[in-house]
């Protein structure tokens, strides 16, 4: 069936530090990828996404490339703030039966 | 515009004790969704309404019922609490327009503690 795996957390880095999140999918045909994120005591809100095979998605920073050949997209940003802490969720979405499935969730916590 | 909003924000329940969870979105949607969410787990579909007055249920329905009750409010009833309904659940909407996947807008949240 379709699903998403995400690396475990907690990551903990520096300030300014490089952030690689890894996402990795199993799905029939072509599905769209996301990345949302979850500030502290608040709701998923969508960071980015791809819709179709080498699509990059970019948003505050953070880029995700989807590539089919490796069933991946990982999620990355050159130089990470505090203020990026929190949990971001990969999740793609298929045709049939119109729904997202949501990777576990990787937390982030950036040190000053 | 408030986006999706959800009542109340926090609760807890005796076991065997119902409750219905409030969803509203003033975006104009046409899908809506509820799902918990549970540490490790990622979150994971209870229903989803695909439009106004369909309903579907997701990946973990038992225990639980849903009204779609117009295009604005979706709501999500728990006829008899359990302790393992104890999570977090997320009201979300989307327009539904598209077959590629549109942006799923979510509430802020309502926690549930069933003792």
């Amino acid at each position: 069936g379709n699903s998403v795996t995400q690396m475990e957390g907690p990551v903990t880095l520096s300030e300014e530090a490089f952030l690689t999140i890894n996402c990795t999918y199993t799905a029939t045909g072509y599905p769209s990828l996301f990345w949302y994120v979850q500030y502290p005591g608040e709701g998923l809100q969508l960071l980015l996404k791809a819709t179709k095979a080498d699509d990059k998605g970019s948003n505050k920073g953070f880029e995700a490339t989807y590539r089919k050949e490796t069933t991946s997209f990982h999620l990355e940003k050159g130089s990470v703030q505090v203020s990026d802490s929190a949990v971001y969720f990969c999740a793609l979405f298929y045709n049939q039966g119109g729904k997202l499935i949501f990777g576990q969730g990787t937390e982030l916590s950036v040190k000053p | 515009n408030a986006g999706v909003t959800q009542t109340p924000k926090f609760q807890v329940l005796k076991t065997g004790q119902s409750m219905t969870l409030q969803c509203a979105q003033d975006m104009n949607h046409n899908s809506m969704y509820w799902y918990r969410q549970d540490p490790g787990m990622g979150l994971r579909l209870i229903y989803y309404s695909a439009s106004e007055g369909t309903t579907d249920k997701g990946e973990v329905p038992n225990g639980y019922n849903v009204s779609r009750l117009n295009k604005r409010e979706f709501s999500l009833r728990l006829e008899s609490a359990a302790p393992s309904q104890t999570s977090v659940y997320f009201c979300a909407s989307t327009a539904g327009t598209s077959g590629r996947g549109e942006t799923q807008y979510f509430g802020p949240g309502t926690r549930l503690l069933v003792l």
